[in-house]
C-alpha cells in the first residue's frame, strides 16, 4: 500500500491564482481530512470527509473547497490564493469514518508559497 | 483545537530523564486517545494510542494514562534519547469526528 499520496510536495502561486492540492489513499478508509501547519503551530482542520459524496468544515475552511466523488480522493482547492494561505498543507485519512476510534494517516504533506 | 489543551508547550529535558505530556479535553464523548509526534519537516505519525476501557498502555519507553473523571490524558516517555526531540500533538476526537489537535508541545532531549 502506498498510503496517503499528497501531490505536488511543493508549490508556489502569486496572489490571485487557484489550484488544487491532491490527496489519494489506497487503504479504503472512510474518512479524510485536510489540515494546514503554519510555522511553530499545530494543525487546524480545514475541511474533512465522513465518507464518499459527504464534506463537512473544519476550523479554517474560509478560502477552499473540497468534493469527495470517490472513497480513494479528497481534493482540496484554493479558489483565489492568498498570501495568509502560506502553509504546509496535510492531508489524512482514517479508517473509521469519524475518525473516533482509529488514527489518522497523513501524507507527507504540500509546502505551499504564495507570493 | 478549541476543545483541546497541552501543557507544556515546550519541554526540555536532560537525555535519560523522562517527559511527561498532559492533554486536557472538554468532550466527554470521547473514548479513543492518541498521541502523535512530528519529527522537524515530516509528518506527524501515531506513537501510541488508548480507549476508554484502560487506565494505562505502554509500549516500550512510550506509555499513556487515562483519567477520564478528569478529562485529561498524558504521554509518559522514559530514558529519553535525542530522536526522542520532536513536537507531540494530542486529538481526542469530538462526538462529530472533527479532530482537533492541541496545540502540541515541542520536546527537547539535551545530551
Amino acid at each position: 500500500n502506498a498510503g496517503v499520496t499528497q501531490t505536488p510536495k511543493f508549490q508556489v502561486l502569486k496572489t490571485g491564482q487557484s489550484m488544487t492540492l491532491q490527496c489519494a489513499q489506497d487503504m479504503n478508509h472512510e474518512y479524510m481530512s485536510w489540515y494546514r501547519q503554519d510555522p511553530g503551530m499545530g494543525l487546524r482542520l480545514i475541511h474533512y470527509s465522513v465518507g464518499a459524496g459527504i464534506t463537512d468544515q473544519g476550523e479554517v475552511p474560509n478560502g477552499y473547497n473540497v468534493s469527495r466523488s470517490t472513497t480513494e480522493d479528497f481534493p482540496l482547492r484554493l479558489l483565489s490564493a492568498a498570501p495568509s494561505q502560506t502553509s504546509v498543507y496535510f492531508c489524512a485519512s482514517s479508517y473509521s469514518s469519524t475518525a473516533t476510534n482509529s488514527p489518522l494517516h497523513f501524507g507527507n504533506g504540500t509546502r505551499l508559497t504564495v507570493t | 483545537g478549541e476543545n483541546v489543551e497541552q501543557h507544556p508547550s515546550t519541554l526540555s529535558v536532560q537525555e535519560g530523564d523522562s517527559a511527561v505530556i498532559k492533554c486536557t479535553y472538554s468532550d466527554s464523548a470521547s473514548n479513543y486517545f492518541p498521541w502523535y509526534k512530528q519529527e522537524l519537516g515530516k509528518r506527524p505519525q501515531l506513537i501510541i494510542d488508548i480507549r476508554s476501557n484502560v487506565g494505562e498502555k505502554k509500549d516500550q519507553r512510550i506509555a499513556v494514562t487515562l483519567n477520564k473523571t478528569a478529562k485529561h490524558f498524558s504521554l509518559h516517555i522514559t530514558e529519553t534519547q535525542p530522536e526522542d526531540s520532536a513536537v507531540y500533538f494530542c486529538t481526542p476526537p469530538d462526538s462529530w469526528g472533527k479532530l482537533q489537535f492541541g496545540a502540541g508541545t515541542q520536546v527537547v532531549v539535551t545530551p
